[in-house]
């Protein structure tokens, strides 16, 4: 199993681009969840999912927006990119709510200039 | 609400020596409590939990944590530090009442071991 998978990598914005940054996992996962992190900051929940059609802001949603339309795929949106944005990405997967980890995707790196 | 503190930015261990890493969080509820692990450029790697039962949870690589409900504590062991532990640490709560399960993340403590 691949695992979570994100993509890409690496990635640099002009401030009012958009994009989409892609999350995949292959574990049949219902739960899946958008991460940012910023140093210092620990990890702040943007926006999440509980299964396709479902999901929910997190603590930080505003400037994003997310679909998932199939249990495979959670892909997060950035719309008019701001340099708050500036940040590295995690998506993550589990397979309920509460008491079992989550399983987390290698991240995307987005510089705003 | 909930929230996890690390109150250490940085430890600094030899190797060889004990590590611990520090975490208390202030939950209105029970937790469920969580360590995670992050090495450079890579996504956070799970270690170890408690759900609940015997306080003392060990996980991978060695490391060990142990819950203390008075003191609201879940800090995170490793009797003999390797150079390879060295890394950044997170501790996450998620609330048993939660149906959603969100997990609340701390700031993070790096660790440093050296030979």
């Amino acid at each position: 199993n691949a695992g979570v998978t994100q993509t890409p990598k690496f990635r640099i914005l002009k401030i009012g681009q958009s994009m989409t940054l892609q999350c995949t996992q292959d574990m049949n996962h219902n739960y899946m969840y958008w991460y940012r992190q910023d140093p210092g900051m620990g990890l702040k929940l943007i926006y999440y999912s509980v299964g396709a059609g479902i999901t929910d802001k997190g603590e930080v949603p505003n400037g994003y927006n997310v679909s998932r339309s199939t249990t495979e795929d959670f892909p997060l949106r950035l719309e008019l990119a701001a340099p708050s944005q500036t940040s590295v990405y995690f998506c993550a997967s589990s397979e309920r709510g509460g008491s079992v980890e989550q399983y987390f995707g290698p991240g995307t790196r987005l510089t705003v200039t | 609400a909930q929230s996890v503190a690390q109150p250490e930015d940085q430890v600094n261990v030899a190797e060889g020596n004990p590590l611990t890493v520090k975490c208390t969080y202030s939950v209105s509820g029970n937790p469920y409590l969580f360590w995670y692990v992050q090495y450079p450029n890579r996504g956070l790697q799970f270690l170890l939990k408690y759900i609940t039962g015997d306080n003392l949870v060990k996980g991978s690589y060695g490391f060990e944590a142990e819950f203390n409900k008075s003191q609201t504590s879940f800090h995170l062991k490793k009797p003999s530090a390797l150079v390879s532990d060295s890394a950044l640490y997170f501790c996450a709560v998620s609330l048993t009442t939660d149906s959603w399960g969100k997990f609340q993340f701390g700031a993070g403590t790096q660790v440093v071991v050296t030979p």
